[in-house]
């Protein structure tokens, strides 16, 4: 079966373009995080939606961050403008109810 | 603050030593606990999970246990291999549902 599909898996790109992230949550699955993972902060939960309703986005740095879920197989994560200091890498998972969490294999993310 | 401690790293150990990484968390309530383990250039994967209070989760040799006394859910395994080198996570279960809460992350290295 396939697992979360996360797009693309790398990204390099100038300060101040816009960054659009990408995520396919397993089939099913009616919960959809995105994390953001770097040495200095370690694993931040960003936002996480159910049934493609953000729950809590409390964790969404500043409203240069934008995260959407136009329906149950696909989620975007934009950031506009980008800056350097948003150079992660991006997690998305999903789980079906309270199941642990299924990872996708990230988005490494450059703002140079 | 983030409700859940883990020993820092990096961890490094000899083939076949014995492992151990220190978790702890603060909740209300009993909360389920898991290990996860996020290899290079990968996303986590769940290792092992407990639901209630003294269960033990186990998975490729590994083990931890639920000890609700001393809000604790440390990492063992007998006999590590080189494999095994990898960033390991200790999570709960946030306060809603489908939410998890997870440390910094314990990195092992493990040499031959």
């Amino acid at each position: 079966d396939a697992g979360v599909i996360q797009s693309p898996r790398h990204e390099v790109t100038e300060m101040g373009q816009e960054v659009t992230l990408r995520c396919k949550p397993i089939s099913g699955h009616d919960y959809l995080f995105w994390y953001r993972q770097t040495m200095m902060r370690g694993l931040e939960l960003l936002i996480y939606f159910n049934n493609n309703v953000p729950i809590d986005d409390s964790g969404m740095p500043e409203d240069r961050f934008s995260a959407k879920m136009p329906n149950a197989s696909f989620s975007t994560l934009k950031i506009q403008p980008s800056e350097p200091r948003d150079s992660a890498v991006y997690f998305c998972a999903s789980s079906p109810g309270d199941q642990p969490q299924h990872f996708g294999d990230g988005t490494r993310l450059s703002i140079l | 603050g983030n409700s859940v401690t883990q020993m820092e790293g990096p961890v490094t150990l000899s083939e076949e030593a014995f492992l151990t990484i220190n978790c702890t968390y603060t909740a209300t309530g009993y909360p389920s606990l898991f290990w996860y383990v996020q290899y290079p250039g990968e996303g986590l994967q769940l290792l092992l999970k407990a639901t209630k209070a003294d269960d033990k989760g186990s998975n490729k040799g590994f083990e931890a246990t639920y000890r609700k006394e001393t809000t604790s859910f440390h990492l063992e395994k007998g006999s590590v291999q080189v494999s095994d080198s990898a960033v390991y996570f200790c999570a709960r279960r946030g306060g809603s549902q489908g939410n998890l809460i997870f440390g910094k992350g314990t990195k092992l290295s493990v040499k031959p």
